[in-house]
């Protein structure tokens, strides 16, 4: 059975770095994209970004200059950083794994955008 | 980005009730959606991927429809269990992945 665990400070200062992993058990790693995303109380969900198995990343183009996301295939798991932190970053964060899907009638592409396991999810909140 | 709109926004239902969840693209998407249900204090639960196929575990009053830029999520008979919040995500052009604003699903 997989499941999602995740953890990291859930109290910080303006300007300070949050820093949360996500741990992965059961199931393949490597074939999954593994992505975060957060939710201000009370309000939607925000794509932060993804990563796979090798590194490769993506990143929601707003928090882009402040974000890093990266992975650790030996412990099967993979971080968060989001630098500069100010109130507007106070929120529920998610670890997820995305799955393969494939679309397209003559081209066929894969997707991993469609996400069947979360963590629980850590309240982080940026407050002086 | 694509923004992605749900309809309505909060409504009331009874057990029972037959209950239709829009979501409409800026610009066509293909199937590439998702939808989710999320109950408070809880992360989000995938109920339908690439529009329309049910996940497994998922009781089949749920089900998707749509494609382009209109989809729907429909629950056929209304249980307690299913008021909660469902949102639809697009994946079609991203980054960034986005979501829907959410529908909140009330008893009456």
């Amino acid at each position: 059975q997989v499941q999602l665990q995740q953890w990291g400070a859930g109290l910080l200062k303006p300007s300070e770095t949050l820093s949360l992993t996500c741990a992965v058990y059961g199931g393949s790693f490597s074939g999954f994209h593994w992505s975060w995303i957060r939710q201000p109380p009370g309000k939607g969900l925000e794509w932060i970004g993804e990563i796979n198995h090798s590194g490769n990343t993506k990143y929601n183009p707003s928090l882009e200059s402040r974000v890093t996301i990266s992975v650790d295939t030996s412990k099967n798991q993979f971080s968060l950083k989001l630098n500069s932190v100010t109130a507007a970053d106070t929120a529920v964060y998610y670890c997820a794994r995305g799955f393969r899907e494939v679309f397209g009638v003559f081209i066929k592409t894969q997707y991993y955008s469609t996400y069947d396991y979360w963590g629980p999810g850590t309240l982080v909140t940026v407050s002086s | 980005a694509i923004r992605m709109t749900q309809s309505p926004s909060s409504f009331s239902a009874s057990i029972g009730d037959r209950v239709t969840i829009t979501c409409r693209a800026s610009q066509r998407i293909g199937n590439y959606l998702a939808w989710y249900q999320q109950k408070p204090g809880k992360a989000p639960r995938l109920l339908i991927s690439a529009a329309s196929t049910l996940q497994s575990g998922v009781p089949s009053r749920f089900s998707g429809s749509g494609s382009g830029t209109d989809f729907t999520l429909t629950i056929s008979s209304l249980q307690s269990e299913d008021f909660a919040t469902y949102y639809c995500q697009q994946f079609y052009d991203y980054p960034p992945i986005t979501f829907g604003q959410g529908t909140r699903l009330e008893i009456k």
